[in-house]
Formats: structure tokens, sequence, C-alpha cells
């Protein structure tokens, strides 16, 4: 069975434009969760949807956003992108959306922001 | 809110070494408890978890143990192998009943040498 998997896996924006990163969940799972991990540190919380609707937000700027998809899938959109934007962005799915559950990553998207 | 601290690396071994790495938390009530390894250019992977007190969590030789009184969960493995370098983070996830929010160390790298 294919995990989850992101799309793309490498792109270079210029400061201030859009980027929009793609999720397909494992089969079955309907919680998706997306993570920014800056070089050198954890990854850190930014959405969580379930059954498209949010259910939790980090502490990220509005330019963040996000939604899911009738088939569980998932878009991170990211607008006037900044120089510290650039980071690798983790698509996380589960089989609930319960708190404690296990949360399986994919291989991210690498973003660059020049 | 909640946190977890990790030793700071990178951590240098030889193999067959033993390794520990440590793990600390703050957190209310019973959160689970994770390991999740990166290899270079990759996302993460779960290693293992635990979700209880005194539950021992082990995979691929690697064991952890949910320690409550002293709010630990330290990551070993007896004999490690060069094919084990990779960065080791320590995460948790607060307990049922709150959105699934997995709040990450920073990280140690492992380095085995042969």
């Amino acid at each position: 069975d294919a995990g989850v998997t992101q799309s793309p896996t490498h792109l270079i924006k210029t400061r201030g434009q859009h980027v929009t990163l793609r999720c397909s969940p494992i089969s079955g799972h309907k919680s998706v969760s997306w993570y920014q991990q800056v070089l050198g540190q954890g990854p850190q919380f930014i959405f969580q949807y379930y059954e498209k609707e949010e259910r939790g937000r980090g502490n990220f700027p509005d330019r963040f956003s996000a939604r899911q998809f009738p088939n569980y899938s998932s878009e991170l959109n990211v607008n006037a992108l900044l120089l510290g934007d650039s980071a690798l962005y983790l698509c996380a799915s589960s089989s609930t959306a319960v708190s404690g559950n296990t949360i399986y990553f994919g291989e991210g998207s690498w973003l660059t922001v020049v | 809110g909640n946190s977890v601290t990790q030793m700071e690396g990178p951590v240098t071994l030889s193999e067959e070494a033993f390794l520990t790495i440590n793990c600390t938390y703050t957190a209310t009530g019973y959160p689970s408890l994770f390991w999740y390894v990166q290899y270079p250019g990759e996302g993460l992977q779960l290693l293992l978890k635990a979700t209880k007190a005194d539950d021992k969590g082990s995979n691929k030789g690697f064991e952890a143990t949910y320690r409550k009184e002293t709010t630990s969960f330290h990551l070993e493995k007896g004999s490690v192998q060069v094919s084990d370098s990779a960065v080791y983070f320590c995460a948790l996830s607060p307990p049922p009943g709150g959105y699934q929010k997995v709040t990450f160390g920073t990280g140690t790298k492992l380095q085995v040498i042969p």
C-alpha cells in the first residue's frame, strides 16, 4: 500500500510569490496534518484537518492556509513568501483525529525561497 | 504548553557501541510518546511508540520506556550499526480529547563510524 505522498518534492520560489503543496494520505486515513521543518530543527505543527474541517492550527501567520478535499487529500498554501519560509514541509496522515493516535509522514516538499 | 527536550548532538559512536539518547518532556496528563528517525534527505519514519506509563516501545533493536515519574523516554540500542546513522526525534502527542498536535524535540544526530 502507498504511504503518504507529497508533491512537488523540491521547488524554488521568489520572495512575494505564492506556493501550493499537495498531499495524499494513506488509503483509509481521514486526518491530515501539516508540519514545517526548518533546517536543523524539529518539525513545527501548522494545521490539522479531519473530514474537511480544520481541527487545529499552530502559531503561523494568516499567510498560511490549507484545505482538505472530499477524497481526504490536502493542499497547503503559503502567500507572500518570505525567505524564512524556506523549509521542508511535511504532511502526515492518521486514521482518526484523536490525539495520541500514530501519525505517518510523507517524504516532504523542500521549499527554497530566494 | 507541551515541550520535549533532547540531548544535543551530534553523537558519534563506533559500530557495535551502546547508544542512549536522552529525552524528557513536559505535558499535562498522560501524553503518547514517540521516537521518529529521519535519514538524510528523507521524511520522518516512526521508530517506536508508547502510550501509557511503564510501556516499553521497541523496534529494530531500539527500545524506550515511558517513565512518568521522571517524565522521560530515553532511546537505547545495545549495538549500533553504520546504517543507524540518522537524526532521531523524540515527540509527544497530547492525551485523547484534543487535536493531533505533535510536539517534537530539536533532534539528535547520530553518526556511527566503522
